[in-house]
């Protein structure tokens, strides 16, 4: 089950620039979609969603923008910090009346100081 | 914020042996979830549950599990007879309603020899 997939294992970014974070998928009728966070040892922790009727959603210094033609998402952290060091899963649900998330496989971030 | 909690946090056991995981979700939450993620692999959906029945549940989620809401706190996820492969790290998500954002608890880590 691919359905929805992140095609970078691993990133690293140097402290205080920007972390850009790719997902795809291939199932039409998701139309909502979030990222986690999860430090080894936690469970995921909500970052942001978005719904499929925007293509862009704001909140601090993490950004969503969801290309719906493509069926590709991104999540952009300005300025990237240390303590965002993690594994980020984006994951997908819908149609409307499913209760499932189905989570990409995860990049894990490294932020250098 | 409130939180999910899950015990045990470890949990070891014999093959062909019973195991229940607990969880406690988040108090006003009406929709609960279990999901399990193998060592190296995604997060995935095993069942969700409403109104005390389960209202979907994935290929995984074969006659060995079941769960139950047994006293209005308390969501519980029951495997009969484990086996090596069930060795994972369960987590309990809740969420106040279908298409909210779901929150997860820290995981059980099961092991099974």
């Amino acid at each position: 089950d691919q359905q929805v997939k992140q095609n970078s294992p691993s990133l690293s970014v140097q402290e205080g620039r920007i972390s850009i974070l790719n997902c795809d998928y291939t199932n039409s009728m998701f139309d909502y979609f979030l990222w986690y966070k999860k430090y080894p040892a936690e469970g995921p922790t909500f970052l942001i969603s978005i719904s499929s009727i925007k293509d862009k959603n704001e909140d601090g210094r993490f950004t969503v923008f969801l290309n719906k033609s493509a069926k590709h998402l991104s999540l952009h952290i300005v300025p990237s910090q240390p303590g965002d060091s993690a594994v980020y899963f984006c994951a997908a649900s819908g149609p409307s009346g499913t209760y499932k998330y189905i989570f990409g496989t995860g990049t894990r971030l490294k932020v250098l100081a | 914020e409130p939180e999910v909690t899950q015990t045990p946090s470890h949990q070891v056991t014999q093959m062909g042996q019973e195991v229940i995981l607990r969880c406690v979700p988040i108090s006003n939450h009406l929709y609960f979830y279990w999901y399990r993620q193998i060592l190296g692999q995604k997060v995935e959906f095993l069942v969700s549950f409403y109104n005390n029945e389960i209202s979907e549940k994935s290929e995984i989620f074969d006659d060995q599990f079941s769960v139950e809401r047994p006293d209005g706190s308390n969501f519980t996820l029951k495997i009969r007879s484990t086996k090596l492969e069930d060795s994972a790290m369960y987590f309990c998500a809740s969420s106040p309603g279908t298409g909210e954002r779901q929150y997860f608890g820290p995981g059980t880590r099961l092991t099974v020899t």
